[in-house]
């Protein structure tokens, strides 16, 4: 099984700055890593697929990059909306799917 | 639209069972399978098993191998997750899922809750 391993755990962050949240997998995962925003209350949302495309409807403000085992989401121009939980999956070898814990990204 | 509905929460007493409903839109039931995930407090999510409602095929996650069954009624393109043997380690948001073809999960329902509590 592969294990996701997300850093940091919390990241506090002002409105308008840059968040940037690492994933790193136990073994190649290729370009096969997806990350999506939990909300409380709310169905968790794709927000990218294959490491660094969008998902539709998704700001440009968010964007992945990496390949392999090293991956990075980041946020650019903070908004309220964008405090929440994220998380990476790999999708490369199915199933099992595995996520890594998450990061919460708080308002500092 | 794709649309995932599921049931409402649910609170039950350790060792019992749940069995949470996934009502899906469209064409899902045809061309796409469902997938349970389940997210425990201050834990990061933890996939359960899928179902490819077409066929009935299921796979869980070991961990989950002797507690879960998945099933699918095509009629009503409603999937369900049963767990048995309930403890307090299973008080958990759970959700449904569609996976895409490439194996990402596109659409999500809007999660249920289940509470273990004696």
């Amino acid at each position: 099984e592969i294990v996701m391993t997300q850093s940091p755990a919390t990241l506090s962050v002002s409105p308008g700055e840059t968040a940037t949240l690492s994933c790193r997998a136990s073994q190649s995962v290729s370009n096969n890593l997806a990350w999506y925003q939990l909300k409380p209350g709310q169905a968790p949302r794709l927000l990218i697929s294959g490491a660094s495309t969008r998902a539709t409807g998704v700001p440009a403000r968010f964007s992945g990059s990496g390949s392999g085992t090293e991956f990075s989401l980041t946020i650019t121009s903070l908004q309220s909306e964008d405090f929440a939980v994220y998380c990476c999956q790999q999708y490369f070898n199915w199933p099992p799917w595995t996520f890594g814990q998450g990061t919460k990204v708080e308002i500092k | 639209q794709v649309q995932l509905v599921q049931s409402g929460s649910e609170v039950k007493k350790p060792g019992s069972s749940v069995k949470v409903s996934c009502k899906a839109s469209g064409d899902i039931f045809r061309s796409y399978s469902i997938t349970w995930v389940r997210q425990a407090p201050g834990q990061g999510p933890e996939w359960m098993g899928r179902i490819i409602p077409i066929i009935g095929a299921t796979n869980y996650a070991q961990k989950f191998q002797d507690r879960v069954t998945i099933t699918a009624d095509k009629s009503t393109s409603t999937a369900y997750m049963e767990l048995s043997g309930l403890r307090s380690g299973d008080t958990a948001i759970y959700y449904c899922a569609r996976v895409d073809y490439d194996g990402y999960f596109d659409f999500w329902g809007q999660g249920t809750l289940v509470t273990v509590s004696s």
